[in-house]
């Protein structure tokens, strides 16, 4: 079965400084993944995802994620966050083996970026 | 703009209570999901549906049920026999389950549920 584990529950950061959000996967077949970001008492928004192609993905705001298919990792950073980054961010990843369509969550990451 | 519509943003259930959480969309996706959020515990899948008429049970359907008459509209029952209830609920869509995710969800903003 696949699983998603993000390392970290709670990451504390300075404004301005790099921030790396940690998120392995388990799967033994070829997979999509996906971060997605919450803001409180909202939905969750798609941040980047990765298909096939370059392993390396970037968002419009700044994040980017590298994936390592022999790490089973796909952890996402940015160089250099703002105050406006605070929120949560849930990896996940497609189950490509059933073809259903559905996407398995990781327990989610709080950013907390401080002035 | 098209999107997902969930109402109400906040319930409030006497214990006992059957509720139902409305999830509209105009996206015309096919596939249309229920997430159950807990704190530290991430989103967990309660139901889904690929297609009008017809869905599947998720990781923790018990207490829950849906119906799926509409393309649109996906509504979800908690139910009496649901025994922790209290929690957010997120609804999402596809485009296609063929894709396997590939498009992105589009999600709503939620429904957050306690019970009194």
């Amino acid at each position: 079965a696949q699983s998603v584990t993000q390392l970290d529950s709670q990451v504390p950061v300075f404004e301005e400084a790099p921030v790396e959000l940690r998120c392995n996967y388990s799967s033994s077949v070829s997979v999509y993944l996906f971060w997605y970001v919450q803001y409180p008492n909202q939905g969750l928004q798609l941040l980047l995802k990765y298909l096939s192609g370059s392993t390396l993905v970037e968002s419009i705001n700044g994040f980017e994620a590298e994936f390592n298919k022999s790490q089973t990792s796909f952890h996402l950073r940015k160089p250099s966050v703002h105050i406006s980054d605070t929120a949560e961010y849930f990896c996940a990843v497609s189950d490509n083996l059933r073809n259903t369509g559905k996407l398995i969550f990781g327990q989610g990451t709080t950013l907390q970026v401080k002035p | 703009d098209g999107g997902i519509t969930q109402s109400p943003k906040y319930l409030f259930r006497k214990e006992g209570q059957n509720v139902t959480l409305s999830c509209e969309q105009n996206l015309n996706h096919d596939a249309m999901y229920w997430y159950r959020q807990d704190p530290g515990q991430g989103l967990r899948l309660i139901y889904y549906s690929q297609i009008v008429n017809d869905f599947q049970k998720g990781d923790i359907a018990e207490g829950y049920s849906v119906s799926r008459e509409k393309k649109e509209s996906f509504p979800l029952t908690v139910t009496s026999a649901q025994k922790n209830p209290t929690a957010f609920y997120l609804c999402a869509s596809t485009t296609s389950r063929f894709d396997s995710g590939a498009g992105g969800y589009t999600f709503g903003s939620g429904t957050r549920l306690t019970v009194v």
